[in-house]
């Protein structure tokens, strides 16, 4: 089955800091992936749309220059949350979409705590 | 994407079936009826889906309404690892799933030994 992988599982950042979340999909190509961001005991919220070779398209809220997102391959996609602060700290998960099926698979996640 | 409602929580006996309910009265025809779900501090995991069929898997069953207003995710013998929050999502299907998936607040099931 399709495999969607994430890096790293958790981090722990000073304020002030950036942190790099990478997303793979390691059996198939994905033109494009999403990211997803969820406080605890929330529902998942979509971030953004990661469309390759071309820029990603932010949900309505969600600061871009923030946020970078970077997919620099068909296997891959970054997240970099740039000047973290505590209010960020959240579970980070991001989805692929296997060009046989039509749903999404989703990552583990990334779980960032900013100090 | 049709808003779903589904109970906020629900308590399964181990062993036996839990029945996740489901409405969608605003479904258009074509849009499908997904189900994922997300085990504690997990990325959420695909279930099943389907149009207007009944639908089973190696995991579930997928009942829908003939009018399409609502459906029943069936798990026949739930285990305490299928204790997680359980989402249904009304959206168009694509090939390749392009379509981005927008969750609810879904129902958590807790599975009592």
């Amino acid at each position: 089955g399709a495999v969607v992988s994430q890096h790293p599982s958790w981090v722990i950042c000073k304020s002030g800091t950036s942190v790099k979340i990478e997303c793979r999909s390691l059996d198939f190509q994905a033109t494009t992936m999403f990211w997803y961001r969820q406080f605890p005991k929330q529902s998942l919220m979509l971030m953004a749309t990661s469309n390759e070779g071309s820029k990603a398209t932010y949900e309505q809220g969600v600061e871009k220059d923030k946020f970078l997102i970077n997919h620099a391959s068909l296997t891959l996609s970054t997240l970099t949350v740039t000047s973290a602060h505590p209010e960020d700290s959240s579970f980070y998960i991001c989805s692929a979409p296997p060009p046989w099926v039509e749903t999404q698979y989703f990552g583990p996640g990334t779980r960032l705590l900013v100090l | 994407d049709a808003k779903t409602t589904q109970p906020t929580s629900m308590d399964c006996a181990e062993g036996r079936a839990a029945n996740l309910p489901c409405n969608h009265s605003t479904i258009s025809g074509n849009e499908y009826v997904y189900w994922y779900r997300q085990i504690h501090s997990q990325g959420p995991q695909y279930i099943i889906h389907g149009l207007k069929n009944n639908e089973t898997n190696e995991m579930a069953s997928l009942i829908i309404t003939e009018d399409r207003k609502s459906s029943t995710l069936i798990l026949p013998h739930a285990t305490l690892r299928d204790t997680a929050v359980y989402y249904c999502i009304v959206r168009v299907a694509s090939s390749g799933g392009y379509q981005k998936v927008t969750f609810g607040t879904g129902t958590k099931l807790q599975v009592i030994p």
